[in-house]
């Protein structure tokens, strides 16, 4: 089945312990981006990536950073996570790099105490 | 100003009514509309999907594009109980600007569709 997964999908953790949260796609897809989803202010993305080993940063990429090591993956870290980056996240792939349908995965709910 | 305007809703409907979303949009760049549907606890999935101007329709959606007011519709007939969700309405300039393939959202329409 074509997909998007997420891991995990749900975390509560604290200020500054650094985690990351694993996007995989098995539709080969070039395109792979990380959003965030907040009430009233709608999805953000946060860094996208055209390729592997080119990545580049999105509208709210601060506290964040991303690697593009293999096509298939695309994991988000917050190396020093804080309360304002307790949001709901959500990781996509599409197959064309500038336009196309974008497949999103289930999400992963955030919390930081 | 959002660069992508939609009212949050909550909109409420009967059975087999025809529902009306819409947004507003100041980009001129943009020239790729989607409307994406999400279900509570899940990713967005994409409905519809269409470049420039004029009208789409699969089944009972219809996807209406006006660049020149700029502004996007979507109108579902005949809704169901399983169209209860949040639409969202989402853009993109085909990476004229640079970002790729970058959609810009907007806030989502919360619909409940009654018995």
């Amino acid at each position: 089945e074509a997909q998007v997964t997420q891991n995990p999908r749900y975390l509560i953790t604290v200020t500054g312990k650094k985690l990351t949260v694993t996007c995989s796609q098995n539709m080969n897809h070039e395109y792979m981006s990380w959003y965030r989803q907040d009430p009233g202010l709608g999805l953000r993305q946060i860094y996208y990536s055209m390729n592997v080993e080119v990545t580049d940063k999105g509208d709210v990429p601060e506290g964040y950073k991303v690697s593009r090591k293999e096509k298939r993956n695309f994991p988000l870290i917050l190396e020093s996570p804080s309360p304002n980056q307790t949001s709901l996240y959500f990781c996509a792939s599409s197959l064309g790099t500038v336009i196309g349908e974008q497949f999103f995965g289930p999400g992963t709910r955030l919390t930081v105490l | 100003q959002k660069e992508v305007e939609q009212d949050p809703g909550p909109l409420s409907v009967p059975e087999g009514a025809i529902v009306s979303l819409n947004c507003t949009y100041s980009n001129s760049a943009f020239q790729y509309f989607m409307w994406y549907r999400q279900y509570s606890r899940k990713g967005p999935e994409l409905l519809m999907y269409t470049y420039s101007s004029g009208n789409k329709e699969d089944g009972r959606f219809t996807a209406q594009v006006d660049k020149s007011s700029k502004y996007i519709s979507l109108f579902i007939r005949d809704s169901q109980p399983s169209d209860s969700a949040t639409y969202l309405c989402a853009m993109s300039d085909g990476g004229l600007t640079g970002g790729g393939n970058k959609l810009t959202f907007g806030t989502g329409t919360q619909l409940k569709v009654e018995l």
